[in-house]
């Protein structure tokens, strides 16, 4: 079975500076997806970031990139210029049907 | 294009109750998938249904159970509600393609409190 670990309950970073969310994942599968997800306050989950395994190069999408280490099965999430809206709840999760970690409360501090 | 609506959005029961939640999904996507989030246990799968199909399950009671209708619309029943049953149900749809697991997109998700 596939489990997925976030180790950083909660974190907090200043307006406009940079911080990383950290995931490690166990599996025996060699092909696969993992994703970030963003619950904010309002409880609606939203996709951040996907990134398919057999793919090197890391994903991106604006200010959101990740680390994605496969043989250490690691997918850690860097956000870039971090402004008050990314204060969420933050969920890695590896593919359908998906297992989430239990989550990194992310705060952005004005 | 509307997202994914789930009804009722609050629901109090008491324990011993049965509770119907309902999803309908993005238009055109036929698959729907339930999770269940606490705040103990996170967020865990409970099922999956594509065309009307019951396509993967989670480690849940048979008290849970789920059905989908040929509009793709889902409902999940559960039965003899127990207080661990509180917790915010969520849906997600996707339209399953060929190549991997396609983005799921959540609803708003229905808060659940067992007296």
């Amino acid at each position: 079975a596939q489990t997925v670990t976030q180790s950083q309950p909660e974190m907090s970073v200043q307006e406009a500076e940079t911080v990383t969310l950290s995931c490690t994942y166990d599996t025996s599968e060699s092909n696969y997806y993992l994703f970030w997800y963003k619950q904010p306050p309002s409880r609606q989950m939203i996709l951040v970031i996907r990134q398919e395994a057999y793919k090197q190069q890391n994903a991106t999408e604006n200010r959101f990139s990740v680390n994605f280490q496969k043989a250490a099965k690691s997918f850690s999430l860097k956000i870039s210029d971090s402004q008050l809206g990314d204060t969420a709840m933050y969920f890695c999760a590896f593919s359908g049907p998906l297992v989430f970690g239990k989550g990194t409360r992310l705060s952005v501090i004005a | 294009k509307a997202g994914v609506t789930q009804t009722p959005r609050y629901l109090i029961k008491t324990r011993g109750q049965q509770v119907t939640l309902s999803c309908s999904p993005i238009s055109g996507h036929r698959s729907v998938s339930w999770y269940q989030q606490t705040p103990g246990q996170g967020l865990q799968f409970l099922f999956e249904y594509f065309s009307e199909t019951q396509r993967n399950k989670g480690n849940f009671p048979g008290r849970f159970s789920g059905r989908q209708f040929s509009n793709s619309r889902s409902e999940m029943n559960v039965s003899t509600l127990e207080l661990g049953d509180s917790a915010l149900y969520l849906c997600a749809s996707s339209r399953p393609g060929t190549s991997g697991p396609n983005e799921q997109f959540f609803g708003p998700g229905t808060r659940l409190t067992v007296l």
